[in-house]
């Protein structure tokens, strides 16, 4: 049990562009998902608190406009990523938490961006 | 202090050994601390965690050894294994988990034959 996963996997799209990712938990509900970023050879950094039925909490630093987030089911969350350049090539992953077992986050599989 | 400080940044270790992690913080209301293992190109996956209660956790052949008085915390895994070879974070939550987790900054740990 307690499986996450993302869609899609890895996307290439073009600076200037919107791109969604999806997070799903698939045999659990969850009222709090967060969104991280990773870059390569580094830990994980924490972009935001996704919380079912309300607004996403930033991490200072996060652009919210730049970082949509949207939690409108207890099984999904979806973070675009708006008018994307370069820069914002990454590994984005989500997580979920189990509360019915002692509130551990669950980690989905991760999606590569790359923006040319 | 929210910070969780990972040692050491890389690792080798030769089959069959015990590979060693530790970790250090600060702030005395973390009372969760998992550990993770993350594959290249994958999301991290929760190995092992323990709760202060406790001062070691043994699942299988990862054991963790938490020292409160000291803050620190480590990650053994024994009869290391080439399939071992990935990166591991460890993490603290606060207030019984269920909110945002401090990671380390990672140990890429290789096992050779």
């Amino acid at each position: 049990g307690a499986v996450v996963s993302q869609h899609p996997s890895r996307v290439i799209c073009k600076s200037g562009t919107s791109v969604k990712i999806e997070c799903r938990s698939l045999d659990f509900q969850a009222t709090t998902m967060f969104w991280y970023r990773q870059f390569p050879k580094k830990s994980l950094m924490l972009m935001a608190t996704s919380n079912e039925g309300s607004k996403a909490t930033y991490e200072q630093g996060v652009e919210k406009d730049k970082f949509l987030i949207n939690h409108a089911s207890l099984t999904l969350s979806t973070l675009t990523v708006t008018s994307a350049h370069p820069e914002d090539s990454s590994f984005y992953i989500c997580s979920a938490i189990l509360t019915s077992s002692y509130n551990e986050q669950f980690f989905g599989p991760g999606t590569r961006l790359t923006v040319l | 202090q929210q910070q969780v400080k990972q040692s050491p940044q890389s690792l080798i270790v030769q089959k069959g050994g015990i590979s060693i992690i530790n970790c250090a913080y600060e702030n005395t209301a973390f009372d969760y601390f998992p550990w993770y293992q993350q594959f290249p190109g994958k999301g991290p996956a929760l190995l092992i965690a323990i709760r202060p209660d406790v001062s070691e956790k043994k699942e299988g052949r990862f054991t963790i050894s938490f020292n409160k008085s000291a803050k620190q915390f480590s990650l053994h895994i024994m009869d290391s294994q080439p399939g071992d070879s990935a990166t591991y974070f460890c993490a603290a939550d606060g207030t019984g988990g269920g909110n945002k987790l401090t990671f380390g900054t990672g140990t890429q740990l290789k096992v050779e034959l």
